[in-house]
């Protein structure tokens, strides 16, 4: 069965580096695009920008494209964000999900990582 | 970039009531790439609805989507107690893929 594990819970000071990890299984993980929505307390879903494990290449939404990168170990079937200046607004559940096309639905979701950012 | 704005806010109907629930786009959703997800509390959004009217995998079918252009519906017939939930509308055609603020459905 497919599954998509996150890493645990993070806790950052301001203007820190945080890097999320998901690892996939049940699937072949190269066939299918991963994304990262997060979700501040309380509030809706953000996209954040999506990787395509096959070859590596990624698009970012523009709010987040100075400060966000996302990598993948085709190894361990595992995708990273890393997100960097971190800043109190930043303090959100992450979420990996998958997508079968570039112009898919997401079909897929991690758990979510809470990740707080707090001096 | 599309913004989704869903309405209303907050549906509050009593169990075995039908719900619809609406998204409108600021732009034409192109060929219908239009989400719906669930989401419960401390739970990750599940997919329930893809390209405006499929339903996703396992969905049972009290759920459906109509809708084209910039105006979609999601329609729940006959609501079980466990479909209380909040609502995300998504559009995942153009970049950045965005999503609406959300519908809460509660129990009335």
């Amino acid at each position: 069965q497919v599954q998509l594990v996150q890493s645990g819970a993070e806790v950052k000071k301001p203007g820190a580096s945080v890097k999320v990890s998901c690892k996939a299984s049940g699937y072949t993980f190269t066939t299918y695009y991963m994304h990262w929505v997060r979700q501040a307390p309380g509030q809706g879903l953000e996209w954040m920008g999506t990787i395509n494990p096959s070859g590596g290449s990624t698009t970012y939404a523009q709010k987040f494209q100075d400060r966000v990168t996302m990598t993948r170990d085709t190894s361990t079937s595992t995708v990273y964000m890393e997100l960097s200046s971190l800043r109190s607004e930043d303090t959100a559940v992450y979420y990996c999900a998958r997508s079968w096309q570039l112009a898919s639905p997401f079909d897929y979701w991690g758990q979510g990582t809470l990740v707080t950012v707090s001096s | 970039e599309i913004v989704l704005t869903q309405s209303p806010g907050t549906l509050s109907l009593s169990p075995g009531e039908r719900a619809t629930l609406s998204c409108r786009a600021s732009q034409s959703v192109s060929s219908s790439y239009l989400a719906w997800y669930q989401q419960k509390p401390g739970q990750a959004p599940r997919l329930l609805i893809y390209a405006a009217s499929s339903r996703a995998t396992g969905i049972p079918d009290r759920f459906s989507g109509s809708g084209s252009g910039t105006d979609f519906t999601l329609t729940i017939s006959r609501l079980e107690p466990e479909d209380f939930a909040v609502y995300y509308c998504q559009q995942y055609g153009s970049s950045p893929r965005t999503f609406g603020q959300g519908t809460k459905l509660a129990i009335k």
